[in-house]
């Protein structure tokens, strides 16, 4: 999936308990961003990324935080995580002279 | 609040049919519209775009018919073929230079073309 891997694949979590995701690049592309995807909303933006340490919030951003310390590392946290959180997670990253070619192969995530 | 509406959900063709799915958005600030393909268990990957300044764009066999006006858009498979079986989105966003991948998206068209 050009450059970009995300672990874990999958996981299963209880509800309150925390969970990171990591998205990871190989194309020192500037910006990363965060989708979840659930049946009849296609993919909506979380949260994303324009530069290391330079974070913005998506359209559901409640509930979730991320960190960007280095260009090719952006991790997606759950603080408690919650059963509307069960979900697949995508990564994407981009140039800034257009949109993402390639999303990640994503992270399907249930909170139990 | 959906801002692009997609249809239809689903969408059945044969082999060399002309599937067409539609997207209209609300929000007039979109200026940027790509159109992503998935297939089964892997992450969404761009297939074409186009800017509102243009009414037609086509890339191999596939079309993106813009309507300004009536704020929709529309994509359009020629020849269809079997390995074209997959999840179609659209989706918009305000490109403003660096804001590419701020996307809204449709729900999705699940398409089944048929040998």
């Amino acid at each position: 999936d050009a450059g970009i891997t995300q672990s874990p694949r999958h996981k299963v979590t209880e509800t309150g308990t925390p969970v990171t995701l990591r998205c990871h690049q190989t194309e020192n592309h500037r910006y990363m961003y965060w989708y979840r995807q659930d049946p009849g909303h296609g993919l909506r933006l979380i949260h994303y990324s324009y530069g290391v340490k330079d974070t913005d919030k998506g359209e559901v951003s409640d509930g979730y935080s991320v960190s960007r310390s280095k260009t090719e590392d952006f991790l997606l946290t759950l603080e408690s995580a919650t059963s509307s959180q069960t979900s697949v997670y995508f990564c994407a990253i981009s140039r800034s002279d257009g949109p993402p070619k390639y999303f990640g192969p994503g992270t399907r995530l249930t909170v139990t | 609040q959906q801002q692009v509406k997609q249809s239809p959900q689903s969408l059945i063709v044969q082999k060399g049919g002309i599937p067409i799915i539609n997207c209209a958005y609300e929000n007039t600030a979109f200026d940027y519209f790509p159109w992503y393909q998935q297939f089964p268990g892997k992450g969404p990957a761009l297939l074409i775009a186009i800017r509102p300044d243009v009414s037609e764009k086509k890339e191999g066999r596939f079309t993106i018919s813009f309507n300004k006006s009536a704020k929709q858009f529309s994509l359009h498979i020629m020849d269809s073929q079997p390995g074209d079986s997959a999840t179609y989105f659209c989706a918009a966003c305000n490109a403003g230079g660096t804001s590419y991948g701020k996307l809204t998206f449709g729900q999705g068209t699940i398409l089944t073309v048929h040998p």
